[in-house]
C-alpha cells in the first residue's frame, strides 16, 4: 500500500527558533498534500492544503507567515514552524492524495513538536 | 453546523460488538472515513463508503450509511483489546479536496 513518511518523528525546540518537518509519499506521486494538526485528546484540524508546485491554501485563522508550507516536488511537501512558540507545541500529521485516486488521502505518522 | 459529530466515548466487553456513530454535515460529500489512531501514531485508514451505497462490510467492520439522515455508523464484530483506540469518523468535501473530521470516538475495550 501507499506509504507516507515524515521526518522527524519527535523534535523538541526552543523558544524563537525555527524547525522543519518533512511529508514524503515513498512509493507514489502526490499531487496533493495536506497538514494537519492535532491537539491532545483531540481532533485534527486541517491546516493547509498543498499542491504540488503552487501555493499552499491555508485554513482561516491559520497564519500563512508563521507555518510555512512548501511543496517542491511530487513525493514531497515540508512545513516550517518559524519563530516557534510553546502554544505552538502539537502533534503535526501529514497526508498525500495520490494522483490517480480521489477517495483515499494517505497520512503520515505525524511529528510531536515540543517548544521549550 | 460545520461539524461532523460523534461520542467521545464507548465502552466495551471483550468478544461484543462495538457500534460508534457520527454525523456528518454536508449532503454532497462523496467519501465517508473511519480512521483508527492509536495513541502516539497517526491515522490508519479503516475503510471508506461512497455515498451512494448504503452498507460496506469488511471482514469484522460493517459500515452504515443513513444519506438522509447524514448518520454513518462503524460496527466491529467480536470486539478484541487491540482494537481499543481513537476512531474517526470524516467526510470528503469541496469535490474531494478537503477531509473534515469528528473529534473521535475512545473505544475502550474490557478484557
Amino acid at each position: 500500500g501507499a506509504v507516507v513518511s515524515q521526518h522527524p518523528s519527535r523534535v523538541i525546540c526552543k523558544s524563537g527558533t525555527s524547525v522543519k518537518i518533512e511529508c514524503r509519499s515513498l512509493d507514489f506521486q502526490a499531487t496533493t498534500m495536506f497538514w494537519y494538526r492535532q491537539f491532545p485528546k483531540q481532533s485534527l484540524m486541517l491546516m493547509a492544503t498543498s499542491n504540488e508546485g503552487s501555493k499552499a491554501t491555508y485554513e482561516q485563522g491559520v497564519e500563512k507567515d508563521k507555518f510555512l508550507i512548501n511543496h517542491a516536488s511530487l513525493t514531497l511537501s515540508t512545513l516550517t514552524v518559524t519563530s516557534a512558540h510553546p502554544e505552538d507545541s502539537s502533534f503535526y500529521i501529514c497526508s498525500a492524495r495520490d494522483r490517480g485516486e480521489v477517495a483515499q488521502q494517505y497520512f503520515g505518522p505525524g511529528t510531536r513538536l515540543t517548544v521549550t | 453546523g460545520e461539524d461532523v459529530e460523534q461520542s467521545l466515548f464507548l465502552s466495551v466487553r471483550e468478544g461484543d460488538s462495538s457500534v460508534i456513530n457520527c454525523t456528518y454535515t454536508d449532503s454532497s460529500s462523496t467519501y465517508l472515513y473511519w480512521y483508527k489512531q492509536e495513541p502516539g501514531a497517526g491515522l490508519q485508514l479503516l475503510t471508506y463508503i461512497f455515498s451512494n451505497m448504503d452498507m460496506k462490510q469488511d471482514q469484522r467492520l460493517t459500515v452504515l450509511l443513513n444519506k438522509k439522515d447524514k448518520h454513518l455508523s462503524l460496527r466491529i464484530a467480536d470486539t478484541q483489546t487491540g482494537d481499543s483506540a481513537i476512531y474517526f469518523c470524516a467526510e470528503n468535501r469541496g469535490g474531494g479536496f478537503k477531509t473534515i473530521f469528528g473529534a473521535g470516538t475512545r473505544l475502550f475495550v474490557k478484557a
